[in-house]
């Protein structure tokens, strides 16, 4: 298996652009998560999904974030509009439900808004 | 969310056991024991979760006290590769829940 995939790698915006960031959870996974790790506040849970349904949001910063999960395997985080406080690495997670404590992250998607 | 506690860093000698300590003095009952590590520039990693009796998998053990109120890692030949930062999470399962909480680890160091 080819395990969480994320795109873009990088982005590099200016502020008050929209930013999508993509991932693709391990085939079968039914539960999809979105962190953010910065140096100042570490990792932190941004919104989950169980069965493409949002369960948890109160990670969200604020509405200019928002996230989908259309189908079992594809889920966006949108941003809009950026602002430079939303650099960050994003990372994407998933897991089997039975198998909950195995969170499987991908590589991430690096932010950086100028 | 029950809180853990853990050394910033650590430092350790290729070849050689690590024993990575974790408290959780305020941990329930329903609370699950997870240690993820994250590698530079990568995504976190799943290395080994537990309950209340010790656990082995092929990269780690996990040591749990009697009392449940901490638990250490065990690396038993640290290699370089083992250089990361070690996650000590708890998980509460009553509700459901599939939230992890990440604090700010143990940053392990070792040395060739």
């Amino acid at each position: 298996d080819a395990g969480v995939i994320q795109s873009p790698r990088h982005e590099v915006t200016e502020m008050g652009q929209e930013v999508t960031l993509r991932c693709k959870p391990i085939s079968g996974h039914n539960s999809l998560f979105w962190y953010r790790q910065t140096m100042m506040r570490g990792l932190e849970l941004l919104i989950y999904f169980n069965n493409n349904v949002p369960i948890d949001d109160s990670g969200m910063p604020e509405d200019r974030f928002s996230a989908k999960m259309p189908n079992a395997s594809f889920s966006t985080l949108k941003i809009q509009p950026s602002e430079p406080r939303d650099s960050a690495v994003y990372f994407c997670a998933s897991s089997l439900a039975s198998r909950l404590s195995e969170q499987y992250f991908g590589p991430g998607t690096r932010l950086t808004v100028t | 969310d029950a809180k853990t506690t853990q050394p910033n860093s650590m430092e350790s000698n290729e070849e050689e056991p690590v024993h990575l300590p974790c408290n959780h003095s305020t941990i329930s009952g329903t609370d699950y024991i997870h240690w993820y590590r994250q590698l530079p520039s990568q995504g976190p990693e799943y290395v080994i979760h537990g309950l209340t009796s010790n656990v082995n998998n092929r990269m780690a053990s996990l040591a749990i006290a009697e009392d449940r109120k901490s638990s250490t890692l065990i690396l038993h030949r640290a290699t370089l590769r083992d250089a990361a930062v070690y996650y000590c999470i708890l998980r509460d399962t009553q509700g459901g829940s599939e939230k992890l909480v990440f604090g700010k680890g143990t940053k392990l160091t070792v040395n060739p």
